[in-house]
């Protein structure tokens, strides 16, 4: 399976910025999924990341607050902008497996707002 | 995507065999079941899947009665490095890949 990096693993970060999460993947792949979830939380998806088009966002999430980029099959970044506290999660990255249903994820970017 | 429902946690001592069920009662006839594991600071972690019947690899076994409206996870002799959030998922192949719907999952303790 595809091995995922993810940067920074954490960042602890002022209300109002914004921060940006890299995904680097190991093999190239059509799409890359961006999950959040919140403390203690299950994992809600944000958006999927195709290469040469726009990310398609779920409910709920738009673009203004979550830009995503996919310049190429290997890489993706989502950023975070104008943070509030509300903003504290794991973001996880992920792309698809060998199989239905099946996604290999990265180790997460833990994000802590103040 | 058909929902699922399991317990909110489970207790299990090093060495038993702990068996975790989650519900499906709206599970498609193209829907597969598939579990995750996910541990602390971590992302969750691919374990099994399967249609129906019994499946069975190197971690676990996932065993789906003939109605498919539940499936149960099984982990034996589980050690203190399962602890873990096992996630029950349900969901037909390829046509809604990432778009799943993970729920709370069940958070296992496995005490020495």
């Amino acid at each position: 399976s595809a091995v995922i990096s993810q940067k920074p693993s954490r960042d602890i970060c002022q209300r109002g910025t914004s921060l940006t999460i890299q995904c680097q993947v190991d093999s190239q792949v059509t799409m890359m999924f961006w999950y959040r979830q919140q403390p203690g939380q299950s994992l809600t998806l944000i958006a999927t990341a195709n290469q040469g088009s726009e990310a398609t966002y779920e409910s709920g999430f738009v673009i203004d607050k979550f830009p995503i980029s996919r310049p190429n099959l290997t890489f993706s970044t989502l950023t975070v902008s104008n943070m509030s506290p509300e903003d504290s999660s794991i973001y996880l990255c992920s792309v698809g497996g060998s199989g239905a249903n099946v996604l290999t994820f990265g180790a997460g970017s833990r994000l802590t707002v103040l | 995507l058909a929902k699922t429902t399991q317990p909110i946690s489970m207790d299990s001592y090093e060495g038993q065999e702990v068996n975790i069920t989650c519900s499906h009662n709206n599970i498609a006839t193209n829907d597969y079941i598939t579990w995750y594991q996910q541990f602390p600071s971590q992302g969750p972690r691919f374990i099994i899947q399967g249609y129906k019947t019994k499946v069975t690899n190197e971690v676990a076994s996932l065993f789906i009665p003939a109605d498919r409206k539940s499936s149960t996870l099984s982990l034996p002799r589980v050690s203190l490095s399962d602890t873990a959030v096992y996630y029950c998922l349900v969901g037909d192949r390829g046509s809604t890949l990432g778009r799943l719907y993970f729920g709370r999952g069940t958070q296992l303790t496995v005490w020495p």
